[in-house]
């Protein structure tokens, strides 16, 4: 069946890189999302690549994805205290009549100065 | 810019009350959904409605029912509470329910914390 892993937690060093991982099972993923979800707070959609594409950046973030392996990774340039939060992998996929999405269980980046 | 408005944001409820949560889009979405989850685990989905008029159920949704009462507001019902309901449910909404080869994202709500007691 359809699962979705990351790590749960990741601890950075404010102004370094975070890399954030996630690797999933169905091969008939059309699109991998990173939501970011903040305390109190709902899922903020922060990038989505779609499954032919290798990369994706978008300012401070950078997506890879190696489609072999289902490894999906985010990328954080200059990681600020702001970034700290629970970052969720999610893969969709048609299933019956809408698109269906699987999440991560998150992983939760400390950003410490 | 309001977007996705869940009420109450917090609820205590005791073993077989019943309860409806609210949700609301203001950004003339055609799909909505109800999510719950849990620690440790990934969003699940409960209910899905594609369009104004359909519900369908998604991966767990035994306890549950939902009314998608029109285009902007669908709620959830828990007709008799049990403390395995206890979660933080979140509703979303999206242009289309998206199948096909470029599906949007979904928009998430701030969430209900719901404990049963």
């Amino acid at each position: 069946g359809e699962d979705v892993e990351q790590s749960l937690f990741l601890s950075v060093r404010e102004g370094d890189s975070s890399v954030i991982n996630c690797t999933y099972t169905d091969s008939s993923s059309t699109y991998l999302y990173w939501y970011k979800q903040e305390p109190g707070a709902g899922l903020q959609l922060l990038t989505y690549i779609f499954s032919n594409m290798d990369m994706k950046q978008d300012q401070r973030l950078t997506v890879l994805l190696n489609k072999k392996d289902k490894h999906l990774s985010l990328r954080i340039a200059d990681t600020q205290t702001g970034d700290s939060a629970i970052y969720f992998c999610a893969e969709s996929f048609p299933w019956g009549g809408y698109n269906k999405l699987i999440f991560g269980a998150g992983t939760r980046l400390a950003v410490h100065p | 810019n309001a977007g996705v408005t869940q009420t109450p944001k917090f609820q205590v409820l005791k073993t077989g009350q019943s309860m409806t949560l609210q949700c609301a889009q203001d950004m003339n979405h055609n799909s909505m959904y109800w999510y719950r989850q849990d620690p440790g685990m990934g969003l699940r989905l409960i209910y899905y409605s594609a369009s104004e008029g359909t519900t369908d159920k998604g991966e767990v949704p035994n306890g549950y029912n939902v009314s998608r009462l029109n285009k902007r507001e669908f709620s959830l019902r828990l007709e008799s509470a049990a403390p395995s309901q206890t979660s933080v449910y979140f509703c979303a909404s999206s242009p289309t329910s998206g199948t096909g080869t470029n599906p949007p994202p979904q928009h998430f709500g701030d969430g209900t914390r719901l404990s049963i007691l």
